[in-house]
């Protein structure tokens, strides 16, 4: 079946610094892929649609200068967590999509920002 | 907009009842609904879409379009069935972007 991987799967960083999170599909190529934010015992919420070779499309209350979505490949997205601060941390998940088929998760990503 | 309620956040049954988890949503288009687990320590995985018509596990789900609901349901549950359940919808809008919107999401723990 379709694999998706991320990494790290958990980083600790101090505040102000940035992180890069990648996510990539092993076995497929994913025209989208979607990041999202997981808090602690709630539902995921989106932060954006990423289309290889174009912007990220954001949902509304995100910032995206804060959250920097790259999607350079048909096999790679990256979010990278500019100046990260302590409410940032949380559990970041990404999905990936061939066409209209299935979205297949990665393992998550936890970040804990000191 | 759309949205999906899940309104139970725990639900507990005993091996071998019937179990049922809730989803009611709300689209004005044509949705597609589907349910996703998460096993402990696991990641997200898709269960069953509303389209495939199909059982997975034993669980089946209908999606009746008058009380806008596609509750989750099997017959007898088993201990391994212990898991965190996501109803979420897909709408089409535009055709181009098929994110998906969750539920908060139902822990299944079946009793022995």
């Amino acid at each position: 079946g379709a694999v998706v991987s991320q990494h790290p799967s958990r980083v600790i960083c101090k505040s102000g610094t940035s992180v890069k999170i990648e996510c990539r599909s092993l076995d497929f190529q994913a025209t989208t892929m979607f990041w999202y934010r997981q808090f602690p015992k709630q539902s995921l919420m989106l932060m954006a649609t990423s289309n290889e070779g174009s912007k990220a499309t954001y949902e509304q209350g995100v910032e995206k200068d804060k959250f920097l979505i790259n999607h350079a490949s048909l096999t790679l997205s990256t979010l990278t967590v500019t100046s990260a601060h302590p409410e940032d941390s949380s559990f970041y998940i990404c999905s990936a999509v061939q066409g209209k088929e299935t979205q297949y998760f990665g393992p998550g990503t936890r970040l804990l920002v000191l | 907009a759309q949205r999906v309620t899940q309104p139970e956040k725990l639900l507990s049954v005993f091996k071998g009842a019937p179990v049922e988890l809730k989803c009611n949503y709300s689209y004005s288009g044509s949705p597609e609904l589907f349910w996703y687990v998460q096993y402990s320590r696991q990641r997200l995985q898709l269960l069953l879409r509303h389209i495939s018509r199909e059982s997975i596990k034993g669980f089946t789900a209908d999606l009746n379009k008058g009380e806008t609901s596609f509750h989750l349901k099997k017959p007898f549950a088993q201990e391994e069935d212990s898991a965190m359940y996501y109803c979420a919808l897909s709408g089409h809008s535009g055709g181009s972007n098929y994110k998906l919107t969750f539920g908060k999401g139902t822990l299944l723990t079946v009793n022995p």
